[in-house]
């Protein structure tokens, strides 16, 4: 079936660090792409999507792009926040049997940005 | 942010008792999911509904039942909680549409001894 990939955390960075975190698909269709981020005793909140091949999406100077041909949906930011500490969970929309949607989530991975 | 009330927000609980998780919406969104969030494996499906009185089961919907009675309710029981039940509760709703974002609660921290 359908599945989501991420890299393994904690990810641990200096405030001003590039950031990379890598997601990985597995999708039989063509699925929309979406990163949501976790802050600390809160619910997720979507953060950027993508909708098909090639499509870049950004928010928060947060980016990430649709790689069909290797499967990928990376996270990137050129300069990370201390307020940019959280849990950051790549997922999928799949379709359900008789076309109803559901978002198929990675574990997550945390990011924490020391000062 | 969009109107969604998860209830409790924590409970504990005995095993062997059943328990009641409430999500309201003030959305009027026809999709509604009830997801569990545990270390280590993200989130999974749990139970979702796609209008009042449709529902099915998600990949992990053992032990669980749930009801949608009216669009903007969609409740989630442990009808005899176990330990492997303690978890954190995520409701999330959506317009359902192709490429639409899901808007999750706050959660439900549910501990079962």
């Amino acid at each position: 079936g359908n599945s989501v990939t991420q890299m393994e955390g904690p990810v641990t960075l200096s405030e001003e660090a590039f950031l990379t975190i890598n997601c990985t698909y597995t999708a039989t269709g063509y699925p929309s792409l979406f990163w949501y981020v976790q802050y600390p005793g809160e619910g997720l909140q979507l953060l950027l999507k993508a909708t098909k091949a090639d499509d870049k999406g950004s928010n928060k100077g947060f980016e990430a792009t649709y790689r069909k041909e290797t499967t990928s949906f990376h996270l990137e930011k050129g300069s990370v926040q201390v307020s940019d500490s959280a849990v950051y969970f790549c997922a999928l929309q799949d379709m359900f049997s008789g076309g109803y949607n559901k978002l198929i989530f990675g574990a997550g991975t945390r990011l924490a940005v020391h000062p | 942010d969009a109107g969604i009330t998860q209830s409790p927000r924590h409970k504990v609980t005995e095993t062997g008792t059943p328990v009641t998780l409430r999500c309201h919406q003030t959305e009027n969104h026809r999709y509604m999911y009830w997801y569990r969030q545990d270390p280590g494996h993200g989130l999974r499906l749990i139970h979702y509904s796609y209008g009042v009185k449709d529902t099915d089961k998600g990949e992990v919907s053992d032990g669980y039942s749930v009801s949608r009675s009216k669009t903007e309710d969609f409740l989630l029981t442990l009808e005899s909680a176990t330990s492997s039940q303690t978890s954190v509760y995520f409701c999330a709703i959506s317009e359902g549409t192709v490429n639409t974002e899901a808007f999750f609660g706050q959660g439900t921290r549910l501990t079962v001894v």
